[in-house]
């Protein structure tokens, strides 16, 4: 499969616990976004990479909320000491720069549950 | 910020009838306009896209117009089918003017009546 990826595809968790999610993009894209999306709602915006770089975080981001791209390939978002008001799909995306490619190709998402 | 409004909210059409979800945005910086559609359980997947230098584009059933005077870009959907039914988001963005990340509006949700 050459699309986007993420890991684990569901995670429920007790309130306060921290979690950790993983997103593959598609290869030699060298944008990835990260996206909420809760029931009802359009995805909402969370932050980017440009390779390594996080060049635009939402204010959404709090500072719970963090997310690494250490080589430029895969990423990871942390959420530390989870509230409820976390539950939601997380939602990676990746697109290419270089050519007329500004199109977000999205990923099947992790979907948390915090109880 | 870039605030992004959707309507209707729910749409029903007979097959074979058009349908048309109409966006409009906020900042006149915005200068990248793509639809997606989610079926329940799915990804958002691209069905289109459309640059703030042109006015409509068109791929087979599917188009997209903008009136960047308005602020207000549409999508239409000709000749339905029960595949179309789904969820559609509009979104905008600045590509390259430090607003990359799409703002998506609420959502429509198409339903194509038999």
């Amino acid at each position: 499969d050459t699309g986007v990826s993420q890991n684990p595809r569901h995670k429920i968790t007790k309130r306060g616990q921290n979690v950790t999610f993983r997103c593959d993009p598609i290869s030699e894209h060298n944008r990835l976004y990260w996206y909420r999306q809760t029931l009802g709602q359009g995805p909402e915006f969370l932050t980017y990479f440009q390779n390594e770089a996080q060049l635009e975080k939402s204010r959404l981001l709090s500072d719970r909320f963090s997310a690494e791209r250490p080589k430029g390939s895969f990423s990871t978002l942390e959420i530390q000491r989870t509230e409820q008001g976390d539950s939601a799909m997380y939602l990676c995306a990746s697109s290419l720069v270089e050519t007329s490619g500004i199109e977000q190709f999205f990923g099947p998402g992790t979907r948390l549950t915090v109880l | 910020g870039e605030n992004v409004e959707q309507h209707p909210s729910t749409l029903s059409v007979q097959e074979g009838d058009s349908a048309v979800i109409k966006c409009t945005y906020s900042d006149s910086a915005s200068n990248y306009f793509p639809w997606y559609k989610q079926e329940l359980g799915k990804r958002p997947q691209l069905i289109i896209d459309i640059r703030s230098n042109v006015g409509e584009k068109k791929d087979q059933r599917i188009a997209v117009t903008l009136n960047k005077t308005a602020k207000h870009f549409s999508l239409h959907i000709t000749e339905t089918q029960p595949e179309d039914s789904a969820v559609y988001f509009c979104a905008a963005s600045i590509p390259g003017g430090g607003a990359d990340g799409l703002t998506f509006g609420k959502g429509t949700h198409l339903i194509i009546q038999p």
